[in-house]
């Protein structure tokens, strides 16, 4: 059973597109987040929700705004996509502030 | 500035070879420091976290300690299968809970 599922896996698009990406988690856990890892492998947590609670929100394009519809579930949607927007999203789960965090195997999202 | 820094970027062993590997961080209210292993093409996985100057971890080959400006994990007699890169992340204090993430130190171990 796979713990933080996201879909898809890839993702190519074309600049000024809308896509969503989703991520679920069967842990039961209450904290829900999205990282972004750029070209240099950099991870930076972008949103951060428990218990479908917005709780963290770094400086990041309005363009991309991030939906709880319930715990296990966190999707991400971005509006008008930028050649810069390119790199490797990942969800992540954990129980309130336990180290322990849980990723997907990530979201590779190329804009052309 | 909050920030994580670690080193080296790359290193490369021969299987057996022990080495260290660094992270130095300058952060405010530090709530624990945590090491994550990342293959490619996946999602980062949990190895350890340590929460104060002095503690240790241990998990097989690997071992985490950590000071009030740095932390190391040392690799004994590393395996081909311990190649990855390491990262490390720290979480803030102030009610933020945010982990700040190092780039990580890509480890490729020669058998």
């Amino acid at each position: 059973d796979t713990a933080v599922s996201q879909t898809p896996k890839y993702l190519v698009t074309q600049m000024g597109n809308d896509k969503s990406i989703k991520c679920e988690q069967n842990l039961g856990h209450d904290t829900m987040y999205w990282y972004k890892q750029d070209s240099k492998k950099f991870l930076k947590i972008m949103f951060s929700y428990n218990n479908k609670e917005l709780i963290i929100n770094e400086t990041v394009p309005n363009r991309f705004s991030p939906k709880s519809p319930d715990k296990a579930h966190l999707n991400l949607h971005i509006n008008s996509l930028e050649l810069g927007d390119s790199a490797v999203y990942f969800c992540a789960s954990s129980q309130g502030a336990a180290p322990e965090a849980f990723f997907g195997q990530g979201t590779r999202l190329t804009v052309v | 500035e909050d920030q994580v820094t670690q080193s080296p970027e790359a290193l490369r062993l021969q299987e057996g070879e022990s080495s260290s590997l660094n992270c130095s961080y300058t952060v405010s209210g530090l709530r624990g420091l945590f090491w994550y292993r990342q293959d490619p093409g996946k999602g980062p996985e949990f190895l350890f976290t340590l929460y104060s100057a002095g503690e240790e971890k241990e998990k097989e080959r690997l071992k985490a300690t950590l000071t009030k400006k740095e932390s190391f994990l040392h690799i004994t007699a590393p395996k081909p299968e311990d190649s990855a890169t390491y990262l490390c992340a720290v979480r803030l204090g102030g009610g933020s809970e945010k982990l700040v993430f190092g780039k990580g130190t890509k480890l490729t171990v020669n058998p």
